[in-house]
């Protein structure tokens, strides 16, 4: 079955506690891309991946870093959380980097930071 | 700053009724997409339009496209309470793909 997978689901830490969210697709897509959602303010683009080796900003990239390593995973790793990271994240995937193809989402990870 | 804006924030109708959000967005686009988001999931793809094309349907689906005014509306035509969900548009933006705005909220009561 086609699909993205993240890690985990939900998740609460301790501010200045490094993680890492994992981020995981099967359709051997080249595009991923990671967002938040918070009340009111929809989704937010925090990093996306045009192909291996390939990662650029989105809107909200402080306090983020990825990396794509390979073609499937593109983790979202946060050094030091602050609460302000406290989000809905979703990890989303694309045959191509064009809108000309749809996006797959992730079942998305409530991060709680306190 | 986001790309596409949906209007309104939030809709609420009778079972029945059609529903119909409209999106703006600020560049030129080369496609504009809508995508559904039921409570806290993942978003789901609905329908995508291209720059060169003025309408498209899907089942119960409407889109549209108007470039001359940087807007699409979605029209969801005999609406269920199944309907219910967060509806997004999704554009491009110099280089930046799959940029959404902050959505509408529907609310479709039986």
């Amino acid at each position: 079955e086609a699909q993205v997978t993240q890690n985990p689901r939900y998740l609460i830490t301790v501010t200045g506690k490094k993680l890492t969210v994992t981020c995981s697709q099967n359709m051997n897509h080249e595009y991923m891309s990671w967002y938040r959602q918070d009340p009111g303010l929809g989704l937010r683009q925090i990093y996306y991946s045009m192909n291996v080796e390939v990662t650029d900003k989105g809107d909200v990239p402080e306090g983020y870093k990825v990396s794509r390593k390979e073609k499937r995973n593109f983790p979202l790793i946060l050094e030091s959380p602050s609460p302000n990271q406290t989000s809905l994240y979703f990890c989303a995937s694309a045959y191509r980097g064009l809108t000309a193809t749809e996006a797959f989402f992730g079942q998305g990870t409530r991060l709680t930071v306190v | 700053s986001q790309q596409g804006e949906e209007d309104p924030q939030a809709l609420s109708i009778q079972e029945g009724e059609n529903a119909t959000m409209n999106c703006s967005y600020k560049t030129s686009i080369n496609n504009l997409q809508w995508y559904r988001q039921n409570s806290g999931r993942g978003l789901v793809h609905l329908i995508l339009i291209r720059s060169n094309e003025r309408e498209k349907h899907s089942g119960r689906l409407r889109v549209t496209l108007d470039t001359s005014k940087k807007s699409s509306s979605l029209l969801i035509t005999a609406s269920r309470a199944a309907d219910t969900a967060s509806y997004f548009c999704a554009t491009d933006r110099r280089g930046q793909n799959f940029v959404f705005g902050p959505g509408t909220r529907l609310s479709v009561l039986p």
